[in-house]
C-alpha cells in the first residue's frame, strides 16, 4: 500500500518569504496528489491538487510540482501571509488510485511571522 | 450549495458508552469516506462507501467500530464500549464519484472518552 512521507513537520516564515513543503510516496500507480489546509480547530480544505499527467500546477500564490521519477510532490506558497498560517497535509491515493481513500502525511504546521 | 455536515460536534463519552456519529454528505455524492484525526496528526483512513455499499472496512481499527450508510446518502459511524484511545476527531468527506476525486471534508466530530 501507499507511504506518505512529508517534512519539515514545522516551518516558520517571515510575512513576504516563500515556504516550500515537500512530500514523498511509494506507490508508482499513485496519480493524484491533493494538498489540504486546517486551521485549527477547522475541517481539511483542499487547496490545490495535481495528477500524474502534468509535473506543476500553479493557482495565484500556490503552486504544487511532481516529479513522479523521484515520487515526491512538493507545495511552494509565495508571497506568504499571516493568514497562511495552519497545518498543511498532502496525500496520495490508497493501492495507487485503484480505491478512493486517501493515505495522508503527518502535517506541515506553517508559521507566517508579521 | 451546502457542504458536508457532522453531527454531533462534541461528544463526551464515559469510557463503555456507545455513541453514533451521523454524517450527511453532500447532495449527489457517491462516495463518502470515514477518517480518525488523532491530535497532532494527520486523517487516518476508517471506511468508506460508495452509494450504500461499503467497498472497504480495513481501516476500522476494531470490531467495536461500525459504519452504515443504507440509503446511500446519510451515515453513521458508530463505537461500541468506547474506550479511552478512541478519543479523536472523526471526520467525514464525499466525493463526487470514487476515485481521483475532489474529497469534501466535514467539520468534525471531537469524541471525548473519559
Amino acid at each position: 500500500g501507499e507511504n506518505v512521507e512529508q517534512h519539515p513537520s514545522t516551518l516558520s516564515v517571515q510575512e513576504g518569504d516563500s515556504a516550500v513543503i515537500k512530500c514523498t510516496y511509494s506507490d508508482s500507480a499513485s496519480n493524484y496528489f491533493p494538498w489540504y489546509k486546517q486551521e485549527l480547530g477547522k475541517r481539511p480544505q483542499l487547496i490545490i491538487d495535481i495528477r500524474s499527467n502534468v509535473g506543476e500546477k500553479k493557482d495565484q500564490r500556490i503552486a504544487v510540482t511532481l516529479n513522479k521519477t523521484a515520487k515526491h510532490f512538493s507545495l511552494h506558497i509565495t508571497e506568504t501571509q499571516p493568514e497562511d498560517s495552519a497545518v498543511y497535509f498532502c496525500a496520495a491515493p490508497w493501492r495507487g488510485g485503484s480505491q478512493g481513500n486517501l493515505i495522508f502525511g503527518k502535517g506541515t504546521k506553517l508559521s507566517v511571522k508579521p | 450549495g451546502a457542504g458536508v455536515s457532522q453531527s454531533p460536534r462534541y461528544k463526551v463519552a464515559k469510557r463503555g458508552q456507545d455513541v453514533a456519529l451521523r454524517c450527511d454528505p453532500i447532495s449527489g455524492h457517491v462516495s463518502l469516506f470515514w477518517y480518525q484525526q488523532a491530535l497532532g496528526q494527520g486523517p487516518e483512513f476508517l471506511t468508506y462507501f460508495q452509494n450504500e455499499a461499503q467497498l472497504d472496512k480495513s481501516g476500522l481499527p476494531s470490531d467495536r467500530f461500525f459504519a452504515e450508510r443504507p440509503e446511500g446518502s446519510v451515515s453513521t459511524l458508530k463505537i461500541q464500549r468506547t474506550q479511552q484511545e478512541d478519543s479523536a476527531v472523526y471526520l467525514c468527506a464525499s466525493s463526487l464519484q470514487l476515485k481521483q476525486e475532489t474529497q469534501y471534508f466535514g467539520p468534525g466530530t471531537r469524541l471525548l472518552v473519559l
